[in-house]
């Protein structure tokens, strides 16, 4: 069956250090991935989208990867801060048309001071 | 600039009642979206449109209807709410196919069914 997966529901990690988070998909090839942020309480706020042929994007402090042959992105967050606590979402298009996307659980990240 | 605002933001409903929720955006999207999160399970999608009077069922449609008779606005319908429909309701819209843009979310609506 297809699945999205993301590696814990819940990640601490100490302010300052790299916070990764992994998306692990099984029996879909996206083309695209996305990765947004959710605040409680709020909608998904996009963050940034990678293509299959972008091994890496970053944006400021977040970077993106996609490994199409391991089935896996990874998100990073460097130089971490407490505001960055939220949940972090991944999303793929499911079948390449570009109309919809598969959303992944979540992981919410807290940052300690 | 209110992007995309969805009403009401809060609704409880009893057993076997409807409702309508609507969702509008002002930057002419063309592409329109409606998930509903629960824990532990993510966002999943309900319906969506790819265009004015066009409509689509996605992953979970079943016991939701939905119109785009304006480009701006796509409206989720329950006819009979039944208590698995207890959720956070959102609505999304993106200028493209999500696969190509980001889509821009509403702040949710959150509806009780008892």
């Amino acid at each position: 069956s297809q699945k999205i997966e993301q590696n814990s529901e819940a990640l601490n990690i100490q302010e300052g250090k790299t916070a990764t988070l992994t998306c692990n998909y099984t029996n879909y090839s996206p083309a695209y991935l996305q990765w947004y942020r959710q605040d409680p309480g709020r909608g998904p706020v996009f963050l940034l989208l990678i293509r299959e042929n972008e091994k890496e994007k970053r944006k400021e402090r977040l970077k993106v990867t996609f490994d199409t042959t391991l089935k896996q992105s990874l998100f990073h967050i460097t130089a971490s801060q407490p505001a960055d606590s939220a949940t972090y979402l991944c999303a793929l298009d499911p079948d390449n048309y570009g109309q919809n996307f598969v959303f992944g659980p979540g992981t919410r990240l807290s940052v300690l001071p | 600039n209110a992007g995309v605002t969805q009403t009401p933001k809060f609704r409880v409903l009893k057993t076997g009642q409807s409702m309508t929720l609507l969702c509008a955006q002002d930057m002419n999207h063309e592409y329109m979206y409606w998930y509903r999160q629960d824990p532990g399970m993510g966002l999943r999608l309900i319906h969506y449109s790819v265009g004015e009077g066009t409509t689509a069922k996605g992953e979970v449609p079943d016991g939701y209807n939905v119109s785009r008779l304006k480009k701006q606005n796509f409206l989720l319908g329950l006819e009979s709410a039944a208590p698995s429909q207890t959720s956070v309701y959102f609505c999304a819209s993106s200028p493209r196919g999500q696969g190509y843009a980001e889509a821009f979310f509403g702040q949710g609506t959150r509806l009780t069914v008892v």
